[in-house]
């Protein structure tokens, strides 16, 4: 069975200091995707990346990076020089491939609550 | 391009009653798939649907059941409310078909059971 581990339930960092979001997940398939969502307290889930288990390149989005190691079944999310507007509660989630028909269901960590300081 | 678009955003519903929350995802999507968001059980799987099928579904008794119409507009139905049904349901959509594709969430419905 699937399932994502987010070990660190609350972070609080000072502005402008960089944190990293552990995520590491358990997979029997050879194909499967990997994602990053952020939560407002407004609720909704915004989508911040998706990567394939056969894409092991690291990612960088302006201050937001990702590093996939598949030795490690890890995923884990940087936020370099971390502003408040990234306080919100941070999801990894993880899909399989069951077959070409397709499979949409999502398989969620519990979350880290990040707590910037001004 | 509008995204997942829930309804209502908030209700208050009674014990016993039933309620229906609606999605429309984004335009030429075909998935849909529910979500409930408790402190307790944290995100867990409802359902999802595809071009008006049922492709997968998770661990939830009978009360809880979904269907899709052909615009792909997507509805969920929770009869005989219980208190522990409060919680928020997120709808997500994405285009379907293969595995693998980015999947949209709307800001959700906040059900509340008194």
């Amino acid at each position: 069975a699937q399932k994502v581990t987010q070990a660190q339930t609350e972070i609080s960092v000072v502005e402008k200091e960089d944190v990293t979001l552990d995520c590491v997940y358990e997979t029997r398939d050879t194909t499967y995707y990997l994602f990053w969502y952020k939560q407002p307290p407004s609720g909704e889930l915004v989508f911040l990346i998706r990567r394939n288990s056969f894409d092991e390149q690291n990612e960088i989005s302006g201050r937001y990076s990702w590093n996939f190691q598949k030795s490690t079944s890890s995923f884990n999310f940087t936020i370099t020089a971390s502003q408040v507007v990234d306080s919100a509660v941070y999801f990894c989630a993880l899909s399989e491939e069951i077959s070409n028909f397709g499979n949409e269901k999502l398989t969620f960590g519990t979350g880290t609550r990040l707590t910037i300081i001004p | 391009k509008a995204g997942v678009t829930q309804t209502p955003r908030y209700l208050i519903k009674t014990r016993g009653q039933q309620v229906t929350l609606s999605c429309s995802p984004i335009s030429g999507h075909r998935s849909v798939s529910w979500y409930q968001q408790t402190p307790g059980q944290g995100l867990q799987f409802l359902f999802e649907y595809f071009s008006e099928t049922q492709r997968n579904k998770g661990n939830f008794p009978g009360r809880f059941s979904g269907r899709q119409f052909s615009n792909s507009r997507s509805e969920m139905n929770v009869s005989t409310l219980e208190l522990g049904d409060s919680a928020l349901y997120l709808c997500a959509s994405s285009s379907g078909g293969r595995s693998g594709n980015t999947i949209y969430f709307g800001e959700g419905s906040w059900l509340t059971v008194v």
